[in-house]
């Protein structure tokens, strides 16, 4: 099992749906990261949260750190949120990340 | 926002030459910066971890002698994979940490490896 899981693993919408992409971790974390990576590869952060719920634009991130849970939601979905979301765990002395398997988002126009 | 460059972002080499990849952050210092590796279609896996003026730290099963990591000065992380074959090809990724902003991890562009 791996360590941080995802799901789904691929996501279909039409524009301007709400999304939620999820993922559960079973280590503990110093913080939790929320990526964006486009085809190119390049890679944005989203977010990084250690509690509670983060906001920026139409995004949302979630943690429950008692479930070991979190989320993350788009508002009014856009063909350009159209992107792999990577959801990854922050621990160990260095701060190093271990990655879930990302989901893949198609927004349908 | 914070900005890291990586360079080059492709690269198409010949097997048994060594190809060096650079990381820099922009305005701002990192005193650490991870290395990644990413197949297709799957997630990125951690290398190394990079500490400005120390040696590399090597995750499981990751040559050290093969991908030589060298972080120099604080805005500045290179990756060479020394006598690059075939199954190196890959996108390699950098990420690094802001100094000043506990935890804020930004990445770079990545590099596409392919070796013939």
């Amino acid at each position: 099992k791996n360590e941080v899981e995802q799901s789904p693993q691929n996501l279909t919408a039409q524009e301007g749906e709400f999304i939620t992409i999820n993922c559960s971790y079973s280590v503990g974390i110093s913080a939790l990261h929320w990526l964006q990576q486009h085809p190119g590869g390049g890679i944005v952060s989203l977010f990084m949260l250690s509690s509670g719920k983060k906001k920026h634009g139409r995004l949302i991130a979630t943690i429950n750190i008692q479930e070991k849970h979190s989320s993350l939601h788009i508002t009014a979905s856009h063909p350009r949120d159209s992107a792999v979301y990577i959801c990854a765990a922050s621990g160990g002395s260095q701060g190093n990340l271990i990655f879930g398997k990302g989901t893949k988002l198609s927004v349908k126009p | 926002g914070a900005v890291v460059s990586q360079h080059p972002s492709w690269v198409i080499c010949k097997s048994g030459t060594s190809v060096k990849i650079e990381c820099r952050s922009l305005d701002f210092q990192a005193t650490t910066m991870f290395w990644y590796r990413q197949f297709p279609k799957q997630s990125l896996m951690l290398m190394a971890t990079s500490n400005e003026g120390s040696k590399a730290t090597y995750e499981q099963g990751v040559e050290k002698d093969k991908f030589l990591i060298n972080h120099a000065s604080l805005t500045l992380s290179t990756l060479t994979v020394t006598s690059a074959h075939p199954e190196d090809s890959s996108f390699y990724i950098c990420s690094a940490r802001d100094r000043l902003a506990l935890g804020e991890l930004f990445f770079g562009e990545g590099s596409r490896l392919t070796v013939l």
